[in-house]
This record gives C-alpha cells, sequence and structure tokens, in this order.
C-alpha cells in the first residue's frame, strides 16, 4: 500500500479558512467513504479530528470539516486560530489495511 | 477516564526482540477493536496491526507481516506486540490505537490513542 498523497505544507492568516488535499486510488480513499483525518501536536499522541470522510468526534470544533470526491478527500479549517499550528494526516481504511497520508503542516501565520 | 498506556520500548540490537504492551482503563477493553500505529522520527504515521475484540480477524501491513505478532487478553484489559528480526527501519515511537464505535458499527478510525512507547534498533 502506498501513502496517500498530501500537501507537505500548508498556511494561513488567523481568521482565514484553509484546505488540505489527500489523493489516494480506488482501492483506498475511493472505494471505502472510511477516510479520517487526525491533528498532531509536536511531542503528542495524534487526536482523531474527522471520521468516515465528514463526521466530527464530540468535543471536536465544528470549524473543521472534511469531504470526499472520488479519490481524493478534503479536510478544511475555518476561522483559523493560532492552535490549530500543527501536523494534520489523513488516512484511510484499505479493506484489511489502513494507510495514512505522508502529513501536512499547517503554520497559522 | 479512557486511557491507553503503552510500555516496553527500548534500545534493541538489529535482529533482536521486542514485546510492546498497551493497557487499557476507563472503558470495555473487550468490546472494542485495537490496532499499533508507528511514527519514525521525524516522519509521518504509519500503521502496523489491527486485532479484532474478539481476536478473530488480524491484519499485518506488509512491512511487518512474518515478522510482528499482536494479540490482546481482553481478562488483563491488555494489547501486545510481538516484535521479531527487528530492523534499524522499525525505529518508531509505537502507538496504541483504539479503533472506536458507533451505533452503526466500527468507525475504522483510531478515537483513542496512548502517549507511544520509543523503539530504537541500533547496534
Amino acid at each position: 500500500q502506498s501513502a496517500l498523497t498530501q500537501p507537505a505544507s500548508v498556511s494561513g492568516s488567523p481568521g482565514q479558512s484553509i484546505t488540505i488535499s489527500c489523493t489516494g486510488t480506488s482501492s483506498d480513499v475511493g472505494s471505502y467513504n472510511l477516510v479520517s483525518w487526525y491533528q498532531q501536536h509536536p511531542g503528542k499522541a495524534p487526536k482523531l479530528m474527522i471520521y468516515e470522510g465528514s463526521k466530527r468526534p464530540s468535543g471536536v470544533s465544528n470549524r473543521f470539516s472534511g469531504s470526499k470526491s472520488g479519490n481524493t478527500a478534503s479536510l478544511t479549517i475555518s476561522g483559523l486560530q493560532a492552535e490549530d499550528e500543527a501536523d494534520y494526516y489523513c488516512c484511510s481504511y484499505a479493506g484489511s489495511s489502513w494507510v495514512f497520508g505522508g502529513g501536512t503542516k499547517l503554520t497559522v501565520l | 477516564e479512557v486511557q491507553l498506556v503503552e510500555s516496553g520500548g527500548g534500545l534493541v540490537q538489529p535482529g533482536g526482540s521486542l514485546r510492546l504492551s498497551c493497557a487499557a482503563s476507563g472503558f470495555t477493553f473487550s468490546s472494542y477493536s485495537m490496532n499499533w500505529v508507528r511514527q519514525a522520527p521525524g516522519k509521518g504515521l504509519e500503521w502496523v496491526s489491527y486485532i479484532s475484540s474478539s481476536s478473530s480477524t488480524i491484519y499485518y501491513a506488509d512491512s511487518v507481516k512474518g515478522r510482528f505478532t499482536i494479540s490482546r487478553d481482553n481478562a488483563k484489559n491488555s494489547l501486545y506486540l510481538q516484535m521479531n528480526s527487528l530492523r534499524a527501519e522499525d525505529t518508531a515511537v509505537y502507538y496504541c490505537a483504539r479503533d472506536g464505535i458507533a451505533v452503526a458499527g466500527p468507525l475504522y478510525a483510531f478515537d483513542i490513542w496512548g502517549q507511544g512507547t520509543m523503539v530504537t534498533v541500533s547496534s
């Protein structure tokens, strides 16, 4: 299984919106509505932000939203805040395995 | 409080073995599937292995198949990863992660993570 493709970095100013893309194949993202997104601050464990492509776990801000089109999933963060600065990873179930993206570093300017 | 606590990491020589443990608390461990996910220093996340709640279904990443063995003891609320024939490229922080459950069934997403345990393979 090859890693999903994410941009290495994105940036935005406080209050702005950013979108992180996650491109897979017809064997993973395209086949299952089971993309999840994780936020990881330096030295910390990852935190689930989105599951099943667009659902938010309890306690996750509604500033975080997810979508999918074909083989590409996206995470959008609106109203950027300083605490959103972190690494973000997408992940897709691929039938008897899971595959992560390479990660995207979000910088809040 | 829902919690996962990993242990067992350390320094091991290439070709050596190590057994990681993950102690679960604050939830009904026997109802949840579990996973191991690793992260090499400065690198991204890599899924390693999955075990269903009853241990009836087990999956491995190709990179560890034949060398690593996942297991669990529901009576002890514990998850394990036996790692044999270790290589330098296995050096990473190893996280145990819970596969969440919704009303409709498993989430196929990792909703609870431990703090990780570092494994270093070096001579």
